[in-house]
């Protein structure tokens, strides 16, 4: 069974605001990426948490993780119309051998 | 290369054909994953490499698919008498799994369309 589940499945902003997006997991976690996938391209890698790790940030790019509640959440401020994308939370459980258990995913449509 | 290199881009085969996918990693990563992407959300790990070792095999169909990293070839996911349902996007992802870090990079992925 898929481990990540992301809210909202579908968000429309305008140019300028912030948008965020949360993920849950079920097991134990040593990291949690987050990807931005483009329609009909590939995963672009945006940015790791590591299970020790609270908060971590990368440009207008804001990762929380709280394992307590197994939940993360990815904020991206300013938002622009470039940012279009649909975004993907991933897990590397505990345990396991390096596969990434990927969310369901966020479709972000930002408008200019 | 500086990136993850799949070929071809788009495949159609009727069912029952052969398919073959490849994908070149980054030069000097050691670890493959190959995922399987369905109507353009659910992401399924299919199978990872060590090298020409195979890691994970546990996401693998039992029949029909198979994978190989071979020395100095691109590694390789055959789906032999293909169905309907194989209809995805393959995706091939490589790390240099280094400071206990499994941060993948993904290629553009291969479009499968069974008819």
């Amino acid at each position: 069974s898929q481990q990540g589940e992301e809210d909202p499945q579908a968000l429309s902003i305008q140019e300028g605001e912030n948008a965020t997006m949360n993920c849950s997991y079920k097991t134990s976690i040593n990291n949690l990426q987050w990807y931005r996938q483009n329609s009909g391209r590939g995963l672009v890698h945006l940015i790791l948490i590591r299970s020790n790790e609270r908060e971590k940030h990368s440009g207008r790019l804001r990762v929380t993780l709280d394992t307590s509640k197994k939940s993360s959440s990815l904020l991206i401020t300013a938002s622009r119309a470039a940012d279009t994308a649909s975004y993907f939370c991933a897990t590397d459980a505990m345990g396991n051998t390096d596969k990434l258990i990927f969310g369901t995913g966020t479709r972000l449509q930002v408008f200019p | 290369g500086e990136e993850v290199a799949q070929t071809p881009k788009h495949l159609v085969r009727g069912e029952g054909q052969k398919a073959k996918l490849y994908c070149a990693p980054i030069k000097g990563h050691s670890y493959v994953f190959w995922y399987q992407q369905v109507l353009k959300n659910e992401f399924k790990f299919l199978i990872s490499f060590q090298n020409e070792n195979v890691f994970d095999e546990t996401g693998m169909p039992k029949e029909r698919f198979s994978a190989k990293c071979l020395p100095n070839s691109p590694c390789s996911l055959e789906i032999q008498a293909t169905k309907l349902e194989d209809s995805a996007v393959y995706f091939c992802a490589s790390s240099p799994r280094t400071s206990g870090s499994n941060e993948q990079f993904f290629g553009p992925g291969t479009r499968l369309t069974v008819l």
